[in-house]
C-alpha cells in the first residue's frame, strides 16, 4: 500500500468557485502533515502545514482526520493563479527523520 | 540569502552512462535530501545526507549514490543509467535532520535516451 494516496484529477474549477480534495495516508503513527504546491516544471513549495485542529490561511483551509487517516485541502474563491498541482505530504514517524512521503498530487486547473 | 541551488538545469545522457548532479543547500542548512520525481508522480525520497554521511535511504538501488562535502553541498551519482531514470531530481535542504520544513531547489531534469 502506498504511503500517501491522492486522486490526481485534473480538477477543472471555474474561477471564483470552491474546490476540495483529500488524500489518505497509510501509517497511523504519522505526526506531521503538509500541503505543497508545485507549478508546472517547478519545484514543490510548502503551502501550509496541517494541524490536528485544522487551520486556515486566507482562502485555503486544511483539515486532518486522524481516525480515518485523511487530510483535506479546500480552496475558496479560486483564482487563475491557483492553477497548479497540490501535493499531499506526510512525514513518517521515525525518530530523527524528516523524510517526506509525497502523494501523486491533485492537478487543479482554474478556468476563466 | 541564497536558496537551494542545483546544477545542471538539464542533462541528456545515454543508457549505461553515469551522471553526477550537484546541490548547494540554503544558507545555514546542513542537511540535504534528494528526491526523484518521474513525470506525473510525486517526488520519491532517495536518501539524506548529514555530517557527510548517508543517514537514511529510500527504496533505490545501489546505482544511486551520493556524497556530502564539508561545506554541506552534496552530489548525487547515478551509474549504469536506465531509461527509467529519466526524471526531475530535486534536492531539499533543512536546518537539522529531523526538522520537517525543507526547502527545495529548482531541480535537474535528466533525460536518458
Amino acid at each position: 500500500r502506498k504511503e500517501v494516496e491522492q486522486d490526481p484529477g485534473p480538477f477543472n474549477v471555474p474561477e471564483g468557485a470552491t474546490v476540495a480534495f483529500n488524500c489518505t495516508y497509510s501509517n497511523s503513527a504519522s505526526q506531521s502533515f503538509f500541503w505543497y504546491r508545485q507549478d508546472c516544471r517547478k519545484e514543490p513549495k510548502l503551502l501550509m502545514s496541517v494541524y490536528s485542529s485544522g487551520n486556515e490561511d486566507g482562502r485555503f483551509t486544511a483539515q486532518l482526520n486522524r481516525a480515518s487517516q485523511y487530510i483535506s485541502l479546500l480552496i475558496r474563491d479560486s483564482k487563475l493563479s491557483d492553477s497548479a498541482t497540490y501535493l499531499c505530504v506526510v512525514n513518517p514517524p521515525l525518530r530523527g527523520n524528516n523524510r517526506l512521503a509525497f502523494g501523486k498530487g491533485n492537478q487543479v486547473v482554474v478556468i476563466p | 540569502d541564497a536558496g537551494v541551488t542545483q546544477s545542471p538545469t538539464h542533462l541528456i545522457k545515454t543508457r549505461g552512462q553515469q551522471v553526477t548532479l550537484r546541490c548547494s543547500p540554503k544558507s545555514g542548512h546542513d542537511t540535504v535530501s534528494w528526491y526523484q520525481q518521474a513525470l506525473g508522480q510525486g517526488p520519491q525520497f532517495i536518501f539524506q545526507y548529514y555530517e557527510e554521511e548517508e543517514r537514511q535511504r529510500g527504496n533505490f538501488p545501489d546505482r544511486f549514490s551520493g556524497h556530502q562535502f564539508p561545506n554541506y553541498s552534496s552530489e548525487l551519482n547515478v551509474n549504469a543509467l536506465l531509461l527509467g531514470d529519466s526524471a526531475l531530481y530535486l534536492c531539499a535542504s533543512s536546518g537539522t535532520p529531523d526538522y520537517y520544513e525543507q526547502y527545495f531547489g529548482p531541480g535537474t531534469r535528466l533525460t536518458v535516451t
